[in-house]
């Protein structure tokens, strides 16, 4: 199946530094999703990415989809408290999510 | 948020009892899903629905069955509930579905089989 692996489990910042978030799955994936979880929350979405090579900006959030439509990143700039939660990207299908990024911020 | 309200948000029972948690949505969308949620597995499919009375397995369907009677409502039964299946489970529902819909959440029910 179109499994995704996502790295890393765990990300602990200083408020104002960057995180990234990346996803990679052994097959090719028609589109890839990101959706972000508040702590003792539900998953929101977030984005679709579905082209090859594909970047999309959201504010401090950059999306990326890569060439070979096999990984996807999600860099925050300059990270603020209200980024904390866990960040999920799920392949095109929806039957396979991530086991997701925690971020913590330290203020 | 959209209209999504699962029950019950939280149940504490004991192993061998049945369960059924139900989702309802007043969006009308076509697809609808369960996942569970465990620490370091994040989100895994049970089961999904493409329409009343169309329904069709995910990833972890073993110990779990599904109903769609009405399009608003999704019912997921544990037969015989044990230990493995604490966890907390989310109800999602998607106008497009697969490759095309976003998904949106339910605010989750946790149960916790002792």
């Amino acid at each position: 199946g179109q499994q995704v692996m996502q790295i890393p489990q765990y990300q602990h910042v200083q408020e104002g530094e960057d995180f990234t978030t990346y996803c990679n799955s052994s097959t090719t994936l028609s589109n890839i999703q990101w959706y972000k979880q508040r702590p003792g929350g539900h998953p929101v979405f977030l984005i679709q990415l579905v082209k090859s090579g594909e970047v999309k900006k959201q504010k401090r959030l950059t999306f990326q989809f890569g060439e070979a439509k096999k990984n996807s990143s999600l860099h925050i700039t300059a990270t603020q408290t209200t980024d904390v939660g866990t960040y999920f990207c799920a392949n095109g299908n929806q039957f396979y999510f991530g086991t997701g990024t925690s971020l913590t911020v330290i203020p | 948020d959209a209209g999504i309200t699962q029950s019950p948000r939280h149940k504490v029972t004991e192993t061998g009892t049945p369960v059924t948690l139900r989702c309802h949505q007043t969006e009308n969308h076509r697809y609808m899903y369960w996942y569970r949620q465990d620490p370091g597995h994040g989100l895994r499919l049970i089961h999904y629905s493409y329409g009343v009375k169309d329904t069709d397995k995910g990833e972890v369907s073993d110990g779990y069955s599904v109903s769609r009677s009405k399009t608003e409502d999704f019912l997921l039964t544990l037969e015989s509930a044990t230990s493995s299946q604490t966890s907390v489970y989310f109800c999602a529902i998607s106008e497009t579905g697969q490759n095309t819909g976003e998904l949106f959440f339910g605010e989750g029910s946790r149960l916790t089989v002792l």
